[in-house]
């Protein structure tokens, strides 16, 4: 069976852009959540999708903005981008249910210039 | 607000040392424990959890952890590493029934194993 994937693996873009990552789960599973990691520090939490619907909110601000689709993929979409966004943004999916555990995608390395 | 605390943030030990990662989390009530691996170049994998029942878990890869509520503590083990254990370790915790299944993440510990 296929992992989390993501897509692109590597992105730059300059200041003021808006980018769009995308993310597939694993096959079954409903729930996405996205992370986001900078260089030395634990992965944040932005948001967490279940069913096309927000479930969970980080403490990010309004640029951040994400979907979820029909076939449970999601895209994460972030407007006018700062120096400071530049980090690896991870999906996890999980089947939901009590157990909690969550499946990482390999990221994607957003790099602003 | 909720924390997650390693404060070994870059440990170097030589193969067959033993190995303790500490972590200590900001909670009072019931958490949901995890440590996770992010070896070189790979994503993060699943080390262990702890949910309830022997505070002592065991994981993959021959790691362990030991959950001490009157610590709040969920400390890693190894008793002796490999050069393939070199990897950052994140210890992290979800808070039961919160509308998110959100994850807290400490800020890892980079653990470097020289041959």
């Amino acid at each position: 069976d296929a992992g989390v994937t993501q897509s692109p693996t590597h992105l730059i873009k300059t200041r003021g852009q808006q980018v769009t990552l995308r993310c597939s789960p694993i096959s079954g599973h409903k729930s996405v959540s996205w992370y986001q990691q900078v260089l030395g520090q634990g992965p944040q939490f932005i948001f967490q999708y279940y069913e096309k619907e927000e479930r969970g909110r980080g403490n990010f601000p309004d640029r951040f903005s994400a979907r979820q689709f029909p076939n449970y993929s999601s895209e994460l979409n972030v407007n006018a981008l700062l120096l400071g966004d530049s980090a690896l943004y991870l999906c996890a999916s999980h089947g939901g249910g009590s157990n909690y555990e969550q499946y990482f995608g390999p990221g994607t390395r957003l790099t602003v210039t | 607000a909720q924390s997650v605390s390693q404060h070994n943030h870059h440990v170097i030990l030589s193969e067959a040392a033993s190995l303790e990662l500490g972590c200590n989390y900001s909670y009072g009530g019931t958490v949901n424990l995890f440590w996770y691996v992010q070896y070189p170049g790979q994503h993060l994998q699943l080390l262990l959890k702890y949910f309830s029942g022997d505070p002592l878990v065991k994981g993959i890869k021959g790691f362990e952890a030991e959950f001490i509520k009157s610590k709040f503590s969920f400390n890693l083990r190894k008793p002796s590493v490999q050069w393939s254990d070199t990897a950052e370790y994140f210890c992290a915790v979800i808070l039961p029934h919160s509308s998110a299944s959100k994850i807290i993440f400490g800020s890892g510990t980079r653990l470097s194993i020289r041959p």
